[in-house]
């Protein structure tokens, strides 16, 4: 069975702060694409990132970063100095190798203060 | 532009009425997919189609219908099956083929269905 588990349901912090949304995966598939999606409140998922499982280098684009480890089958992302917009819910999600089917974790409510 | 096209935004109905909620893109991307959120949930998937005039059920179908008789078309119908319908539903679409940039699904803004 495939499954995408993000533990932290919500999370807090104070603008210019880091902050690590964890994301942890299963699947039997040897080839496996992993993402992450941000929902602003608009509602609209727009897409950050896609990664190859065979492709575990990490990844920085501005302020973010994404920590892929098939070893622990984890695929965190972590915002770096967070700003008052990155408020949102992040959805981390697992394609299945044929369908392009997604399996959605249940998403981390991400809150940053001013 | 380019993009998916949802509409309307906010949508209500009266119990017992079938309504077709419609998604639109003009990427010229093959497969499209329905997802279902609810308030503190993921999405959850509802019927998808990888090409035109083919279609699958989803994980959660019951109570759904879909067409796919044109590429840039794929409207969802919530029958009066649907026990629960008020959720916030949202269309995605994916250009087929393996390799960059063709994996990623783009979605719609979405339509808030309200069941009175």
């Amino acid at each position: 069975a495939q499954k995408v588990t993000q533990a932290q349901t919500e999370i807090s912090v104070v603008e210019k702060e880091d902050v690590t949304l964890d994301c942890v995966y299963e699947t039997r598939d040897t080839t496996y694409y992993l993402f992450w999606y941000k929902q602003p409140p608009s509602g609209e998922l727009v897409f950050l990132i896609r990664r190859n499982s065979f492709d575990e280098q990490n990844e920085i684009s501005g302020r973010y970063s994404w920590n892929f480890q098939k070893s622990t089958s984890s695929f965190n992302f972590t915002i770096t100095a967070s700003q008052v917009v990155d408020s949102a819910v992040y959805f981390c999600a697992l394609r299945s190798s044929n369908t392009g089917k997604l399996i959605f974790g249940q998403g981390t409510t991400l809150q940053v203060k001013p | 532009d380019g993009g998916i096209t949802q509409s309307p935004k906010y949508l209500f109905r009266k119990e017992g009425q079938n309504v077709t909620l419609s998604c639109e893109q003009n990427l010229n991307h093959d497969a499209m997919y329905w997802y279902r959120q609810d308030p503190g949930q993921g999405l959850r998937l509802i019927y998808y189609s990888q090409i035109v005039n083919d279609f699958q059920k989803g994980d959660i179908a019951e109570g759904y219908s879909v067409s796919r008789e044109k590429k840039e078309s794929f409207p969802l119908t919530v029958t009066s099956a649907q026990k629960n319908p008020t959720a916030f539903y949202l269309c995605a679409s994916r250009l087929v083929g393996e390799g960059r940039p063709y994996n990623e699904q783009f979605f719609g803004p979405g339509t808030r269905l309200t069941v009175l």
